[in-house]
């Protein structure tokens, strides 16, 4: 089946730095990705639309600066957390479309911040 | 936009007893209804999903059935088992779109 692999699938930064997460779809091509954000015990929250070779879509009230999304490629989209801080900390999820398949979630990232 | 609420938040049954959760939407436009099973720390796992034009769809121990008119559909787990155990989301996706909405998930606990 299709598979989207993220990584890492934990870190931990310290406040003020930058992070980077990465999605890959193994055995298809994604023109889009999605980014989503989950707090605990809460329900997917959606980030961004990752459009390949053209900017990132983003939802309301989510910092564009803050979380800057590049889909370079077909099989490569990254979310990087800038300036992080402990209120970033959360559970990261992208998620890829898949022909005749539907939507495939990569495994996550636990991103700590302190 | 499409609103999706799902019931109940929490649910615990008995090993080898059936669970039901039920979502609604409330656009009419949305044609895919996936769940997804989603355990601690791991990223959510499709388990069964219907399109519009079925009402009723089955895949060994889980089925979902799809109700149009009232905008609702439904998870059914029969005899369940302890590895059944974890979040549960429903979604829904409008016609022609990319992105869709969750449910905000239901916990279900099978008690051996």
């Amino acid at each position: 089946g299709a598979v989207v692999s993220q990584h890492p699938s934990r870190v931990i930064c310290k406040s003020g730095t930058s992070v980077k997460i990465e999605c890959r779809s193994l055995d298809f091509q994604a023109t889009t990705m999605f980014w989503y954000r989950q707090f605990p015990k809460k329900s997917l929250m959606l980030m961004a639309t990752s459009n390949e070779g053209s900017k990132a879509t983003y939802e309301q009230g989510v910092e564009k600066d803050k979380f800057l999304i590049n889909h370079a490629s077909l099989t490569l989209s990254t979310l990087t957390v800038t300036s992080a801080h402990p209120e970033d900390s959360s559970f990261y999820i992208c998620s890829a479309r898949v022909e005749s398949y539907g939507y495939t979630f990569g495994s996550g990232t636990r991103l700590t911040v302190v | 936009g499409e609103n999706v609420e799902q019931h109940p938040s929490t649910l615990s049954v008995q090993e080898g007893d059936s669970a039901v959760i039920k979502c609604t939407y409330s656009d009419s436009a949305s044609n895919y209804f996936p769940w997804y099973k989603q355990e601690l720390g791991k990223g959510p796992q499709l388990i069964i999903d219907i399109r519009s034009n079925v009402g009723e769809k089955k895949d060994q121990r889980i089925a979902v059935t799809l109700n149009k008119t009232a905008k609702h559909f439904s998870l059914h787990i029969t005899e369940t088992q302890p590895e059944d155990s974890a979040v549960y989301f429903c979604a829904a996706s409008p016609q022609g779109g990319n992105q869709f909405y969750f449910g905000t998930g239901t916990s279900l606990t099978v008690i051996p």
